[in-house]
């Protein structure tokens, strides 16, 4: 039983390119969600979904797309990247929204 | 705005030294209070799902504890593997946004 699973674990991304940090869980659960950590700030909410086509903005979404096509993936998209960007990224699920949420082991992004 | 205030920021304790961790929080609806345990270079692990004020949980060395506006994680007996940094997170009734503190990093010492 994998858990969350999140792809790359480190990336390296020059200003104004664009990729995707790939999140994938087999517990079936409905609800994702994505935050980005920073020093001093603790996790802070990019985009959640509680469900297969549903998604929505948490307290962070500038500069970031989602979607959620199937149960178990979450893709998040970096359009344009910003050295602003340059953080830890967290990907979680939980079976409901206010229970026990499972974390991966984190994307730690540069953008220089 | 919702708002999460974790205290004191670090913590260093003798082993078997007990203390508490502070959480408090503003918030327009309270649907859960969370406690998360980090590792370094790890994702966050849950402890505890707090829902009303009173309600309290117990794991091993550790207890939480729910008031209307704070919350506290109490640790018995530290050991060196209780070392970590400690997180607390709102989730509001009203948007399902989550907010969480910056943490309190304990350091216990053998």
């Amino acid at each position: 039983n994998a858990g969350v699973t999140q792809t790359p674990k480190f990336q390296v991304l020059k200003t104004g390119q664009s990729m995707t940090l790939q999140c994938a869980q087999d517990m079936n659960h409905e609800y994702m969600s994505w935050y980005r950590q920073d020093p001093g700030m603790g996790l802070r909410l990019i985009h959640y979904s509680v469900g297969a086509g549903i998604t929505d903005q948490g307290e962070v979404p500038n500069g970031y797309n989602v979607s959620r096509s199937t149960t178990e993936d979450f893709p998040l998209r970096l359009l344009s990247a910003a050295p602003s960007q340059t953080s830890v990224y967290f990907c979680a699920s939980s079976r409901e929204f206010n229970t026990e949420a499972f974390f991966g082991q984190g994307t730690r992004l540069t953008v220089v | 705005e919702d708002q999460v205030t974790q205290s004191p920021e670090a913590l260093r304790l003798q082993e078997g030294e007990s203390s508490s961790l502070n959480c408090s929080y503003t918030v327009s609806g309270l649907r859960g209070l969370f406690w998360y345990r980090q590792d370094p270079g790890k994702g966050p692990e849950f402890l505890f799902t707090l829902y009303s004020a009173g309600e309290e949980k117990e794991k091993e060395r550790l207890k939480a504890t729910l008031t209307k506006k704070e919350s506290f994680l109490h640790i018995t007996a530290p050991k060196p593997e209780d070392s970590a940094t400690y997180l607390c997170a709102v989730q509001n009734y009203n948007n399902n946004d989550m907010r969480f503190g910056a943490g309190t990093r304990l350091t216990v010492k053998p």
